[in-house]
């Protein structure tokens, strides 16, 4: 059974430091890694997107990549009170992922002004 | 233009009601899919559906049957609602199945 772990938080950092988002995720074969941000009553939408070990960085956002050890991150630079959101980790299958994607129970983040 | 679109966005009813879920994508996608998000936040993939290959998560009751009648639409129909089924329900879609995902504004059901 495909897992993503993360820890549910509340993870609460003061405005303007940085705000670190883990998750793991089970199944070596996957193929693509992505975070979601869902705010209370919405929908989930897509800050980062990474398929390569590494980092990926984008804006104040840094998504980093581990495969061997199965582990994916998000960084949140400058964090301000509208990042405050529950942040989903959700992983592609390998193969295509055609069964769809497994998400992690989500972080909820507050950023404290 | 919302890109990816579900009607209703609320919907209550009593339990062994049979009800309907619509979504539209106008993102020239061709894979749509449905997850279910329960009180507890979880989101979990129900279907998804390409080129009109189904694939089904073996945990979702037969209750609950996705009908496509285009790429461009996935609608979800759930016969004797349970209590159990009150939760929101997503329609997202994709470019191709490895492509990110785009999710809908969810429809919030609850049974009575």
């Amino acid at each position: 059974q495909k897992e993503v772990e993360q820890n549910s938080g509340p993870l609460s950092v003061p405005e303007g430091a940085i705000a670190s988002l883990n998750c793991t995720y089970s199944d070596r074969g996957s193929q693509s890694f992505f975070w979601y941000r869902q705010y209370s009553g919405k929908s989930p939408e897509l800050i980062m997107f990474i398929y390569s070990n590494g980092d990926k960085e984008d804006g104040r956002f840094t998504a980093q990549l581990n495969k061997a050890s199965q582990y994916v991150s998000l960084l949140i630079r400058d964090s301000q009170p509208s990042d405050s959101a529950t942040y989903l980790c959700a992983v592609n299958a390998a193969g295509g992922g055609a069964d769809g994607l497994t998400f992690g129970k989500g972080t909820h983040l507050i950023i404290q002004p | 233009d919302t890109a990816v679109s579900q009607t209703p966005k609320y919907l209550v009813t009593q339990m062994g009601n049979d009800k309907s879920i619509k979504c539209e994508q106008n993102l020239g996608h061709d894979t749509m899919y449905w997850y279910k998000q329960d009180s507890k936040k979880f989101l979990k993939i129900m279907f998804s559906y390409n080129n009109k290959e189904l694939i089904i998560n073996e945990t979702v009751p037969n209750r609950f049957s996705p009908k496509s009648p285009d790429k461009a639409h996935l609608n979800l129909h759930i016969n004797s609602l349970e209590l159990g089924d009150s939760a929101v329900y997503f329609c997202a879609s994709s470019l191709g199945t490895g492509g990110i995902q785009y999710f809908g504004a969810g429809t919030r059901l609850s049974v009575l």
